[in-house]
């Protein structure tokens, strides 16, 4: 089962633009941890976030979450080809204190040069 | 030093064959994960293991799948008897315990 659905399924920008992806959860959780993975190629983790924080950067990045809506949104600035991919969101769910984690279906951002 | 890495990258197998899928994590990395994704479709969990111990199975579709993590480091996911449906992308991640999970390039495998 998926407890992730990233929003929108997919996305088409002008690079320089920025690029703002949602996903919502639907169990309580620790951390919700954001991937990309471009075409041909592995998963790579972006961002966590932890269930007590409310925003968090890294370079390029922006990822806030929202526990009381069960929400979280990813922004990419400057967005640049390159950033051309499949992003996911993805929750250890805490019940049961299983590490697994859980993934949604995923979002493709395609930045346009 | 280096990633995860997984083993073969590609495999053809006929329907009822026995296939063995390598995971080898990046040193140290206390859990191992094995997730499958279909095509369009994020990753799904199979199995974890911490150490040697196998903390985890719900995701195992069936009895034909298994895992093992003999010595805490290198594990091997087995598929018995395989079926077209088992055709997937099989991605094996590493972690130190509750931290972000390090995905390998994954093992693309056919069944015909």
């Amino acid at each position: 089962s998926q407890q992730g659905e990233e929003d929108p399924q997919a996305l088409s920008i002008q690079e320089g633009e920025n690029a703002t992806m949602n996903c919502s959860y639907k169990t309580s959780i620790n951390n919700l941890q954001w991937y990309r993975q471009n075409s041909g190629r592995g998963l790579v983790h972006l961002i966590l976030i932890r269930s007590n924080e409310r925003e968090k950067h890294s370079g390029r990045l922006r990822v806030t979450l929202d526990t009381s809506k069960k929400s979280s949104s990813l922004l990419i600035t400057a967005s640049r080809a390159a950033d051309t991919a499949s992003y996911f969101c993805a929750t250890p769910p805490r019940q049961g204190g299983s590490e697994k984690l859980v993934f949604g279906k995923g979002m493709k951002l395609t930045v346009n040069p | 030093g280096a990633g995860v890495s997984q083993s073969p990258r590609y495999k053809v197998t006929k329907r009822g064959q026995d296939v063995a899928l390598r995971c080898d994590p990046i040193s140290g990395h206390v859990s191992l994960y094995w997730y499958r994704q279909a095509l369009g479709q994020g990753p799904e969990f199979l199995t974890y293991f911490n150490y040697e111990a196998q903390q985890d199975k719900s995701g195992l579709p069936n009895d034909r799948f298994s895992a093992e993590r003999p010595e805490g480091s290198i594990s091997t996911l087995t598929i018995q008897r395989t079926e077209q449906r088992d055709s997937a992308m099989y991605r094996c991640a590493s972690s130190l315990a509750g931290n972000e999970q390090f995905f390998g390039p994954g093992t693309r495998l056919t069944v015909l």
